[in-house]
């Protein structure tokens, strides 16, 4: 069964400062979601990447999907203390691009120091 | 749009007790799930369905039930409460092509 391996598991960086969470997949990734929860709160959706290479940007965050490598990156740039929470990626082991069952990483706890 | 709600947010359960978590989804997705959220594990899939009358089990399905009678509502039953079954809940739906809709979780306490 496919499974996927964030790192790190947590990360404290000073605001402004710029950081990198992976996702590393077992198994052959053809599209990965990326969500970040905050605190006692449900899952936001931040991006979908469904091609290798592909890259996706979102105000201060970037993703990016590397199919050979089977691993996606987000980087977020000069972070802020809104960006704290929990980040999560999700996979479809069955992509068929129809929606199907997710599996999640374990997550990577960020937090932001004024 | 309300989106998906989960209704309730907080529970304690005595062991043994039964309930059942409430999901519903006004964005006519087919697709629906139940997570269980644990410290540290992620996110495990319990259940999932396709369709109204269509379910299937996940990852970690011992213990829980579901329905899916019509295509707005999901419900996650809970006969025998065990203390394993600590966790945050989390309902979530999609559709064709698009990132998964998660519901705000309920947080249950069994003790």
């Amino acid at each position: 069964s496919q499974e996927l391996e964030q790192s790190p598991q947590s990360l404290i960086v000073q605001e402004g400062k710029n950081l990198t969470i992976n996702c590393t997949s077992s198994k052959t990734l053809y599209g990965l979601y990326w969500y970040k929860q905050k605190y006692g709160e449900g899952l936001i959706f931040l991006m979908m990447l469904q091609k290798g290479g592909e890259e996706k940007s979102h105000e201060k965050i970037t993703a990016k999907l590397d199919e050979k490598k089977q691993q996606s990156s987000l980087h977020i740039t000069a972070s802020q203390p809104s960006h704290a929470g929990i980040y999560l990626c999700g996979a479809d082991p069955l992509w068929r691009n129809q929606g199907g069952k997710l599996i999640f990483g374990q997550g990577t706890e960020l937090s932001v120091k004024p | 749009n309300a989106g998906v709600t989960q209704t309730p947010k907080f529970r304690i359960l005595k062991i043994g007790q039964s309930m059942t978590l409430q999901c519903a989804q006004d964005m006519n997705h087919n697709y629906m799930y139940w997570y269980r959220q644990d410290p540290g594990m992620g996110l495990k899939l319990i259940y999932y369905s396709v369709g109204a009358g269509i379910t299937d089990k996940g990852e970690v399905p011992n213990g829980y039930n579901v329905s899916r009678s019509t295509t707005e509502d999901f419900p996650l039953r809970l006969e025998l409460a065990a203390p394993s079954q600590t966790s945050v809940y989390f309902c979530a739906s999609s559709s064709q092509g698009d990132g998964y809709t998660f519901g705000s979780g309920t947080r249950l306490t069994v003790v």
